[in-house]
């Protein structure tokens, strides 16, 4: 499997401001997702990111929002904008398998709390 | 249709024992089904999954049972063991219906919260 890491593990924001929440993965891989989970709740899917092509987001998300960039085949951000303490959340990063387009690898996570 | 139901919300299993959590869907179109097992402060790994072809899959204690007709698929661990309390979700996708290779996004199950007790 893919070796993911992100970058900050953990971080305490104000509201009004923005993080941006890096992704790089040892591997090339086509497909890359973000999703957020909250505190004791299942993952909800943000994004798909593709290199070279505009996010996909899912309902209830818009880019205004939640910028992606994808710039190469092993590196993604997501931004977090104009925070509030709703955004309080993990934020997970997560890449297509080797063995298969259907199998997802995740990165251990970014813990944001907004005050 | 693309919802996935999990159940239990939480178990508790004592060491030695079988830990059973079981998943109900109902889009049709599904054809992979994983599981995953998350530990606190870590992202999900990929525990075990399994394709409607086959009606059960194992490894080493953990094993997927699949009920294609029922539209259920569950997963078993055997000689459940401390190391093995953690958070676990189900999850499906189906067929991308415009490239037609790969699977679109996963669909989560609520998470079953194990605890194996000594």
């Amino acid at each position: 499997s893919a070796v993911i890491s992100q970058k900050p593990s953990r971080d305490i924001c104000q509201r009004g401001t923005s993080l941006t929440i890096q992704c790089q993965v040892d591997s090339q891989v086509t497909m890359m997702f973000w999703y957020r989970q909250q505190p004791g709740q299942s993952l909800t899917l943000i994004a798909t990111a593709n290199q070279g092509s505009e996010a996909t987001y899912e309902s209830g998300f818009v880019i205004d929002k939640f910028p992606i960039s994808r710039p190469n085949l092993t590196f993604s951000t997501l931004t977090v904008s104009n925070m509030s303490p709703e955004d309080s959340s993990i934020y997970l990063c997560s890449v297509e398998g080797l063995q298969g387009p259907e199998t997802q690898y995740f990165g251990p996570g970014t813990r944001l709390l907004v005050l | 249709q693309q919802q996935v139901k999990q159940s239990p919300q939480s178990l508790i299993v004592q060491k030695g024992g079988i830990s059973i959590i079981n998943c109900a869907y109902e889009n049709t179109a599904f054809d992979y089904f994983p599981w995953y097992q998350q530990f606190p402060g870590k992202g999900p790994a990929l525990l075990i999954a399994i394709r409607p072809d086959v009606s059960e899959k194992k490894e080493g204690r953990f094993t997927i049972s699949f009920n294609k007709s029922a539209k259920q698929f569950s997963l078993h661990i055997m000689d459940s063991q401390p190391g093995d309390s953690a958070t676990y979700f189900c999850a499906a996708s189906r067929p991308r219906l415009i490239s037609n290779f790969g699977n679109e996004k996963l669909t989560f199950g609520t998470g079953t919260r194990l605890t194996i007790i000594p």
